[in-house]
């Protein structure tokens, strides 16, 4: 059973606008939160992490956002640009350093 | 900058061959990983390594194995393999053992088993 999912497979933005990204956890244990952000034929490549001490952190474009009761965290990209078409993994960890992985959502942010 | 590079980015082998991905990072990082990655199902952790000749299985562990004989250099193994372990196989590194170490991921071996 995934600890960490991602329930949309896609989402499609227009250029300029805000995109927001969801994903859900079911472990209370996790403590740490990170978002990844894949292009094809390419590797994940760190996009913006947060901790559960705080709700949001934010870095430029991009900020997270925790909500721990609901379990739910959501990544929100302000504005969106074409190069941010990619797919974007959620991942959660708790106290060592083995991470869960949701199944990604696909961007496709429109010119 | 991290650099985590593997040997292949794509490989065709035949059902009960012996398979070898290699994984190479160049910065002293003391943890590694491979995961393979398939459509709905995200990345999947096969095993990892938190030091020399030191190894954990993941989440997925069946059918493969792992070698870890210098620090810089993590081998994955299929000893047999079977049409249904095709996938994307990333492997990945991290500096220290916590919770809170952002993982660096290779390019990725598409592998194909026919």
């Amino acid at each position: 059973d995934q600890q960490v999912k991602q329930n949309s497979p896609s989402l499609s933005v227009q250029e300029g606008r805000i995109s927001i990204l969801n994903c859900d956890y079911t472990n209370s244990m996790f403590d740490y939160f990170l978002w990844y952000k894949k292009y094809p034929a390419e590797g994940p490549t760190f996009l913006i992490s947060i901790s559960s001490i705080k709700d949001k952190n934010e870095d430029g474009r991009f900020t997270v956002f925790l909500n721990k009761s609901a379990k739910h965290l959501s990544l929100h990209i302000v504005p969106s640009q074409p190069g941010d078409s990619a797919v974007y993994f959620c991942a959660a960890s708790g106290r060592i350093n083995k991470f869960y992985f949701g199944s990604g959502t696909k961007l496709n942010v429109k010119p | 900058d991290v650099k985590v590079t593997q040997s292949s980015r794509y490989l065709v082998k035949r059902t009960g061959e012996k398979v070898f991905l290699e994984c190479v990072q160049d910065m002293d990082h003391e943890n590694m990983f491979w995961y393979r990655q398939d459509p709905g199902l995200g990345l999947r952790l096969i095993y990892f390594s938190y030091d020399v000749k030191m190894k954990e299985k993941g989440d997925i562990p069946e059918g493969y194995s792992v070698s870890r004989e210098k620090k810089e250099r993590f081998s994955l193994i299929l000893e047999s393999a079977s049409t249904n372990q095709t996938s994307m196989y990333l492997c990945a590194s991290s500096l220290v053992a916590g919770g809170s170490d952002t993982q660096y991921f290779g390019p990725g071996t598409r592998l194909t088993v026919l």
